[in-house]
């Protein structure tokens, strides 16, 4: 199977500042099949990105993904109050579908 | 508009067993493979099973043997029988699809197995 480690496991910040996280893949896999997902308690993943840089319908473009290979990036530029969350990397190029163990943003 | 909506989790004994469905609309169900992830409350997401749209399926190894996955394409709809289920099964479950522009998720349908 393939891991995804994510860093950091939390992400301290400021309204305004940029964060940048990352998902490290245990091998290439097919057409950069990678998502990214906000997850907030008690509701279901929202999708960010898939295919390692698409925006998903809806999400503003403050959000960005990027790599290739083996190596991801989620960028949150001007973080918001509402995007204290936990954010999931997830590799979907065939099954089983990994996921990474996921990175706490807290907004100060 | 891709929708897809879990039902069929509830309180169960261990040892006991449940049926999951998800009932899909929006896209052509046929073409397209069906998974369960799950996810223990206050943890991460956890693939579980899926059901390839060419009939395949796949489990991971701590649900082989005791879940089967199967889909009827003309109700649009894939089920997750539980059987043998453990404390370690409790969680919310979710089916999730991957289509041309995305990947979509349902609510959850919540299982607890405790006695």
């Amino acid at each position: 199977d393939i891991v995804l480690t994510q860093s950091p496991g939390t992400l301290s910040l400021s309204p305004g500042e940029r964060a940048t996280l990352s998902c490290r893949a245990s091998q290439t896999f097919t057409n950069d099949y990678l998502a990214w997902y906000q997850q907030k308690p008690g509701r279901a993943p929202r999708l960010l990105i898939y295919a390692a840089s698409i925006r998903a319908t809806d999400i503003p473009d403050r959000f960005s993904g990027s790599g290739s290979g083996t190596d991801f990036t989620l960028t949150l530029s001007r973080l918001e109050p509402e995007d204290s969350a936990v954010y999931y990397c997830q590799q979907y190029a065939w099954s089983p579908w990994t996921f990474g163990q996921g990175t706490k943003v807290e907004i100060k | 508009e891709v929708q897809l909506v879990e039902s069929g989790g509830g309180l169960v004994q261990p040892g006991g067993s449940l049926r999951l469905s998800c009932a899909a609309s929006g896209f052509t169900f046929s073409s397209y493979d069906l998974h369960w992830v799950r996810q223990p409350t206050g943890e991460g997401l956890h693939w579980v099973s899926a059901a390839a749209s060419t009939g395949e399926v796949y489990y991971s190894g701590s649900v082989k043997g005791r879940f089967t996955i199967s889909r009827d394409n003309a109700k649009n709809s894939v089920f997750l029988q539980m059987n043998s289920l453990r404390a370690d099964d409790t969680a919310l479950y979710y089916c999730a699809v991957v289509t041309g522009d995305g990947i979509y998720w349902g609510q959850g349908t919540l299982v607890t197995v405790s006695s």
